[in-house]
């Protein structure tokens, strides 16, 4: 059984076009991430959510929205897609706390051209 | 924004103890030493973490100084399947817990 599971694992599209990449966790964790991995391979948080509720939004462009319809999902919304958005996309889980590790999906590699 | 610093590379010979150093000297008293591997494009695995003793379970032992300042990794037999990029993440308790990665450091293990 996947504990994090992204959809789709890889995505090809052009500039201007919307897309979303979809995230599910079968743990049980009350908190969800997006990680945005560039080609430097430099790992940054974008969002967190916890219980749906949205705690972390770093300074992330408004064109990328997340959405969590309940506390097992967490899907990312970006639209109007620029050359720099590629890169590859990873969603994670954790438990609430200081404590909780981080469970990783295996990534979602997006390519604008 | 991370505040841990690692080398950005490292060799080490299969069968052979790796030794991966961490500074993390601003650390707070309440903020745990995360580590994390990242074989080729997979998601980031986590290997173990710990606040001030020192820590070792199935994959690695961890060290952490007595002032917390720095830390150390040790994979006590690598195999070439230990080839990664090693994270060493301060978990940010007043910034909502985020994990920080920096640049990690790309351990080669050589036949």
């Amino acid at each position: 059984d996947t504990a994090v599971s992204q959809t789709p694992k890889y995505l090809v599209t052009q500039m201007g076009n919307d897309k979303s990449i979809k995230c599910e966790q079968n743990l049980g964790h009350d908190t969800m991430y997006w990680y945005k991995q560039d080609s430097k391979k430099f790992l940054k948080i974008m969002f967190s959510y916890n219980n749906k509720e949205l705690i972390i939004n770093e300074t992330v462009p408004n064109r990328f929205s997340p959405k969590s319809p309940d506390k097992a999902h967490l899907n990312l919304h970006i639209n109007s897609l620029e050359l720099g958005d590629s890169a590859v996309y990873f969603c994670a889980s954790s438990l609430a706390g200081d404590t909780g590790e981080l469970f990783f999906g295996e990534g979602s590699r997006l390519t604008v051209l | 924004d991370a505040k841990t610093t690692q080398p950005p590379s490292m060799d080490c010979a299969e069968g052979r103890a790796a030794n991966l150093p961490c500074n993390h000297s601003t650390i707070s008293g309440n903020e745990y030493v995360y580590w994390y591997r990242q074989i080729h494009s997979q998601g980031p695995q986590y290997i173990i973490h710990g606040l001030k003793n020192n820590e070792t379970n199935e994959m690695a032992s961890l060290i952490i100084t007595e002032d917390r300042k720095s830390s150390t990794l040790i994979l006590p037999h690598a195999t070439l399947r230990d080839t990664a990029v090693y994270y060493c993440i301060v978990r940010v308790v007043a910034d909502f817990n985020k994990f920080y990665f920096g640049s990690g450091t790309k351990l080669n293990v050589k036949p």
